[in-house]
C-alpha cells in the first residue's frame, strides 16, 4: 500500500514552454501532498504544500506564478513549470499523506520527474 | 527554523560490515522518517519513528526525542544497500512540512 506515482519521469523541453508534471496516489486519498526540488548531489528542498481542494502554500522564495500547483481531487495533484528556462532543470519529486499538514503524517514520495530545459 | 544534520556525510563499507547512521536535530518534533533515497531518484520509506526503536529485517532505527537524535543502523550491508540515506523531520510549529537533513551517501563495496 501506499503508493505514489509521478508522470512523466522525464521531460526535455526548449526554452519558453511549459511543463505538466502529475502526482498520484494510486491506492490511499491524500489529503496532503507535498512538491520537492532536487539539485544533483543535494537534498529535497520543500516547494509547496497543498491540501485538495485550497490553495496550494509556498515556500519563501518559490514563485507562485512560476509553479502552479492544483490539488484537484484527493488521489491527484499537478505541477505546472509555466515559460520554463534552462534554470528551472531540476528532478522534481511529490510526496502524499494522509493527514492535514500540521498533524502527525507519514509521507510517500513519487518517483521523480527530471526535467530538462534546453 | 529547525537545523537537521546528518552523519557521516559519506560512508563506505564492505559487503557484510554494520554501519550507524546519525540525524541530529536542533528542535523537538513531531514526526521523523528515515528514507533511502536509490541511484534511480526514487525515495524509499524506511521508517516513521517520532520516538523509540523499531526494527526491519537488517535496518533498525532508534530515535531519542528528548535528546534530539536518531540512528539508522544497517547490519550485514548489501551491495543495494547503496545509495542516499535521508532523515527528515517535521515541527508541528511548520504546519507539519517536513526538513530535510542532507544525507549520508552510503556505498557497499562487494
Amino acid at each position: 500500500g501506499a503508493v505514489v506515482s509521478q508522470h512523466p519521469s522525464w521531460v526535455i523541453c526548449k526554452s519558453g514552454t511549459s511543463v505538466k508534471i502529475e502526482c498520484r496516489s494510486l491506492d490511499f486519498q491524500a489529503t496532503t501532498m507535498f512538491w520537492y526540488r532536487q539539485f544533483p548531489k543535494q537534498s529535497l528542498m520543500l516547494m509547496a504544500t497543498s491540501n485538495e481542494g485550497s490553495k496550494a502554500t509556498y515556500e519563501q522564495g518559490v514563485e507562485k506564478d512560476k509553479f502552479l500547483i492544483n490539488h484537484a481531487s484527493l488521489t491527484l495533484s499537478t505541477l505546472t513549470v509555466t515559460s520554463a528556462h534552462p534554470e528551472d532543470s531540476s528532478f522534481y519529486i511529490c510526496s502524499a499523506s494522509r493527514g492535514l499538514a500540521g498533524y502527525y503524517n507519514e509521507q510517500f514520495f513519487g518517483p521523480g520527474t527530471r526535467l530538462t530545459v534546453l | 527554523g529547525i537545523q537537521v544534520e546528518q552523519s557521516p556525510p559519506d560512508l563506505i563499507l564492505q559487503e557484510g560490515a554494520n554501519s550507524t547512521l546519525r540525524c541530529n536535530f536542533s528542535d523537538s518534533v513531531n514526526n521523523l522518517q528515515w528514507f533511502h533515497q536509490n541511484p534511480w531518484g526514487q525515495l524509499i520509506n524506511l521508517f516513521y519513528i517520532p520516538s523509540g526503536t523499531k526494527q526491519n529485517g537488517r535496518l533498525s532505527a532508534t530515535t531519542v526525542a528528548t535528546e534530539r537524535y536518531s540512528l539508522l543502523y544497517i547490519s550485514s550491508s548489501q551491495t543495494t544497500d547503496s545509495g542516499v540515506y535521508f532523515c527528515a523531520v517535521d515541527v508541528y510549529t511548520n504546519a507539519g512540512k517536513s526538513t530535510f537533513g542532507d544525507g549520508t551517501t552510503l556505498t557497499v563495496k562487494p
